[in-house]
């Protein structure tokens, strides 16, 4: 079936670093979703792409989706402390756009 | 706009009795409504979807007769996890679909609930 796979899997950084993240799948998507989710919480969608070659920014945070569909990443530039959580991609699958599949994570912390 | 929220956001029960979570879309109506089981460190799984005034679909491997859905209203869904035993300590999330945005595909997530089963 169709796999997100994710990496690094965890990062530890300095405040004020920039950070980048991505995501890749053997198969096809047509959307990517990038959420965050603080410990005890929900995720909550951070950038939606809807086109290959895209590339979207929200605030310090910047996506593409990549070109052959099969892979995107997200780069947060000049990290905060509240920048630490998990950070998953996702996408809809390809037969079945109701079932979003969610990756491993990415976990950042950063170091004080 | 755009807010889910669960009740209670945790729970701890004992083993063989019944735990009802809620799922309310707060400021929109949500024709459909998923629901999620998140272990310590791991991803989300999609356990069922649920269209309101339906059954509930569920996927492979999970256990329909132990969680129970119901959808009966456009802005809640409740799980009902029957008989619980330890194995089925977890993070339950919900989560909300609404048509009025531009993507369909935009689920929005309740802040989860926290199941401990002694």
């Amino acid at each position: 079936g169709q796999q997100l796979n994710q990496s690094p899997q965890s990062m530890f950084i300095q405040e004020g670093e920039d950070v980048s993240m991505n995501c890749t799948s053997s198969s096809i998507f047509n959307t990517w979703l990038w959420y965050k989710q603080d410990p005890g919480e929900g995720p909550v969608l951070l950038i939606a792409l809807y086109k290959a070659g895209e590339l979207t920014s929200n605030g310090r945070l910047t996506a593409q989706f990549g070109i052959t569909r099969k892979d995107s990443f997200l780069n947060i530039s000049a990290s905060i402390p509240s920048d630490v959580g998990i950070y998953f991609c996702a996408g809809p699958m390809m037969n079945r756009d109701d079932k979003i599949i969610f990756g491993k994570g990415t976990r950042l912390h950063i170091l004080p | 706009g755009a807010v889910v929220s669960q009740h209670p956001s945790w729970v701890i029960c004992k083993s063989g009795t019944s735990v009802k979570i809620e799922c309310r879309s707060l400021d929109f109506q949500a024709t459909t409504m998923f629901w999620y089981r998140q272990f310590p460190k791991q991803s989300l799984m999609l356990m069922a979807t649920s269209n309101e005034g339906s059954k509930a679909t569920y996927e492979q491997g999970v256990e329909k007769d132990k969680f129970l859905i119901n959808h009966a209203s456009l802005t809640l869904s409740t799980l009902t996890v029957t008989s619980a035993h330890p194995e089925d300590s977890s993070f339950y999330i919900c989560s909300a679909r609404t048509w009025t945005k531009l993507s369909y595909n935009e689920q929005f997530f309740g802040p989860g609930t926290r199941l401990t089963v002694l």
